[in-house]
């Protein structure tokens, strides 16, 4: 089975800094990735897949790309409301499988 | 726009089967080319995809849970089910379903349930 693989585990920035997330798939799943936002206490939410596009509703600081086996969630301005663990999925095929997240938290 | 809510026993008991129910709302559970997924979440730690059925009853389960997992469609009631065998306390979790578009994953979620696996 694709093992999925995110980094870091976790980070902490100030409000308006670039934040990075990587993940990287242990076999190339094309762009057959997803990103989930879980903020806590909350039901986790779709941000992005086809790893690149935006779910309705989420706002433009948020941006994803990558394909084959090498992905990165961004977020332009890192905002209060973003303070979540961010999962990577994948979906080419079963078993559907998430990385271990990132915790992202507010200096 | 459709909802999801799962229900069943909060409370399981070593060995026993668990069995949950996410009841959809506003759309056909049979209508167009959905998956209907199962997702975990042990207390203060990641998600497990645990599987999925399409309308059409095809299943996928995850490797790790497939010797003691089913999961069912009832269209008629616009339901589809989970049931996992002999569980332990390493299935204590916040159980969710969810619904999967075409080359879109879980895009609608259900509030989660928490189950407890104690004697």
């Amino acid at each position: 089975d694709i093992q999925m693989t995110q980094s870091p585990s976790s980070l902490s920035a100030s409000v308006g800094d670039r934040v990075t997330i990587t993940c990287r798939a242990s076999q190339g799943i094309s762009n057959y990735l997803a990103w989930f936002q879980q903020k806590p206490g909350k039901v986790p939410q779709l941000l992005i897949y086809a790893a690149s596009t935006l779910q309705s509703g989420v706002p433009s600081r948020f941006s994803g790309s990558g394909s084959g086996t090498d992905f990165t969630l961004t977020i332009s301005s890192l905002q209060p409301e973003d303070v979540a663990t961010y999962y990577c999925q994948k979906y080419n095929s079963a078993p559907e499988t998430f990385g271990q997240g990132t915790k992202v938290e507010i200096k | 726009q459709v909802q999801l809510q799962e229900s069943g026993p909060g409370l399981v008991k070593p060995s026993q089967t668990l069995s949950l129910t996410c009841t959809v709302s506003g759309d056909s559970i049979s209508s167009g080319y959905f998956y209907w997924s199962w997702i975990r979440q042990p207390p203060g730690k990641g998600l497990e995809w645990i599987g999925y059925i399409s309308f059409s009853g095809d299943t996928y389960y995850n490797p790790s849970l497939k010797s003691r997992l089913t999961i069912s469609i009832d269209t008629s009631k616009n339901q589809f089910s989970l049931r996992l065998s002999s569980v332990t306390a390493a299935d204590t979790a916040i159980y969710y379903c969810a619904k999967e578009a075409p080359f879109i994953p879980a895009g609608v979620w259900g509030q989660g349930t928490m189950v407890t696996v104690s004697s």
